[in-house]
């Protein structure tokens, strides 16, 4: 069975510092999709990365970055010098057939970065 | 614009009376769900649905119908609802053909649901 474990449930910084939230996952298949997902004050949930099995490059993207390891498996996510505007429960989430069917989702990190 | 519409946004209603959530897609997507989230618990599907009349149960269907009469909908029913149901509710989407794509689960903007 599936699993994702974010052991972190709640995570305080000052703004400008850089937060790592953690997510390991848990599967048999040799091929799944990883996934973030945030979650701000309002409610909606907003798409930030999907991340292959087979693909173990680590991705940026402005001030986000993600660690991807199989040996680990981690697929922890990195925000640089934090603002206000990041604080939001982040989910990490794990599909063994990357389109929904089994989609399981951590049980989220909620951020509050002050200012 | 590609979205996945849920109404109503917030619903307050009493133990036993029946009310259904809607969900439509314009994106001609295959694949349909419904997830609660809990605090603590992530989001846990309820129902999912491959394709027009192929509905299955998630991990938590207890309390919930659905129906997939047409592609672009999937309205989940609570047919005498509790207050263990009183919950955040997501609908989502994706295209199954492309899967091995970067695709991803399109969400609705969530109904928060209290039952008293």
């Amino acid at each position: 069975a599936q699993k994702v474990t974010q052991a972190q449930t709640e995570i305080s910084v000052v703004e400008k510092e850089d937060v790592t939230l953690d997510c390991v996952y848990e599967t048999r298949d040799t091929t799944y999709y990883l996934f973030w997902y945030k979650q701000p004050p309002s409610g909606e949930l907003v798409f930030l990365i999907r991340r292959n099995s087979f693909d173990e490059q680590n991705e940026i993207s402005g001030r986000y970055s993600w660690n991807f390891q199989k040996s680990t498996s981690s697929f922890n996510f990195t925000i640089t010098a934090s603002q206000v505007v990041d604080s939001a429960v982040y989910f990490c989430a794990l599909s063994e057939d990357g389109y929904g069917q089994n989609f399981v989702f951590g049980p989220g990190t909620r951020l509050s970065v002050l200012p | 614009e590609a979205q996945v519409t849920q109404n109503p946004r917030y619903l307050i209603t009493v133990t036993g009376k029946k009310l259904t959530v809607t969900c439509s897609q314009n994106m001609n997507h295959e694949y349909m769900s419904w997830y609660r989230q809990d605090p603590g618990l992530g989001l846990r599907q309820i129902y999912y649905s491959m394709n027009v009349e192929v509905t299955d149960k998630g991990d938590v269907p207890e309390g919930y119908k659905v129906s997939r009469k047409e592609k672009r909908n999937f309205p989940l029913i609570l047919e005498s609802p509790s207050p263990n149901q009183t919950s955040l509710y997501f609908c989502a989407s994706s295209s199954v053909r492309t899967a091995s794509t970067n695709e991803k689960l399109f969400f609705g903007s969530g109904t928060q649901l209290s039952v008293l």
